[in-house]
């Protein structure tokens, strides 16, 4: 079954900084997509990025980049230059290979960026 | 703003009462989804509307109930819930091609249930 692992509950970092947010992933079919969300307190899920599994080069948006390393499966969200409206819960999410209407989301990562 | 919208904010309800959640989107997306997420949990997908029709039920309970009058809006109809069903209920849309697109997320109504 499809798994999506997200170890770290929270992180801390500050403002101006680069940070990363860890996820991996289990699935045995080689098509799929992961996406990564922000959730701040208000409770609104916003996406951010996405990569898929045949792109051949690592998502990019604006300040957040995506580690994609498909070897190992890990798609690590990296966030450049922090700001203190980052600080949010982070979600890696992954679509079902056969079913795309289902969201496999991970326990997310409450990150805190501190001036 | 989001452009999807979910109507109230706030709901406190007894759990004897009837009430109804209510979501709309002009984007043309044709895939509607509804997902329940308890305090620091992620969401969990309860229903799923495409073209209109439902497709997914998560086994949500019958107390639960989905409605989609048109393409643009999703209800949730809530009757006799338990005190269990407080959450934040979250709506969210999607376009048709729907391999590489993303789901589009409401800022969700909080429920709590007396």
């Amino acid at each position: 079954a499809q798994k999506i692992t997200q170890t770290q509950p929270g992180m801390f970092v500050q403002e101006k900084e680069a940070v990363t947010l860890d996820c991996t992933y289990d699935t045995s079919d080689p098509s799929y997509g992961l996406f990564w969300y922000k959730q701040p307190s208000s409770g609104e899920m916003i996406f951010l990025i996405y990569q898929g599994s045949y792109d051949q080069q690592n998502a990019t948006e604006g300040r957040y980049s995506l580690n994609f390393q498909k070897a190992r499966k890990s798609a690590n969200l990296v966030i450049s230059a922090s700001q203190l409206g980052d600080s949010a819960m982070y979600f890696c999410a992954m679509r079902e290979p056969h079913n795309t209407d289902k969201l496999i989301f991970g326990t997310g990562t409450r990150l805190q960026v501190f001036p | 703003d989001t452009e999807v919208t979910q109507t109230p904010k706030h709901l406190v309800m007894g759990m004897t009462n009837k009430k109804s959640l209510k979501c709309e989107q002009h984007m043309g997306h044709r895939a509607m989804y509804w997902y329940k997420q308890k305090a620091k949990k992620p969401p969990e997908l309860m229903f799923v509307y495409s073209y209109e029709k439902l497709s997914i039920n998560e086994s949500v309970p019958s107390r639960f109930s989905p409605e989609c009058p048109n393409s643009s809006l999703l209800n949730l109809h809530l009757h006799a819930l338990q005190p269990e069903d407080s959450a934040l209920y979250l709506c969210a849309s999607s376009p048709p091609d729907r391999e590489r697109q993303p789901q589009h997320f409401g800022d969700g109504t909080r429920l709590s249930i007396l």
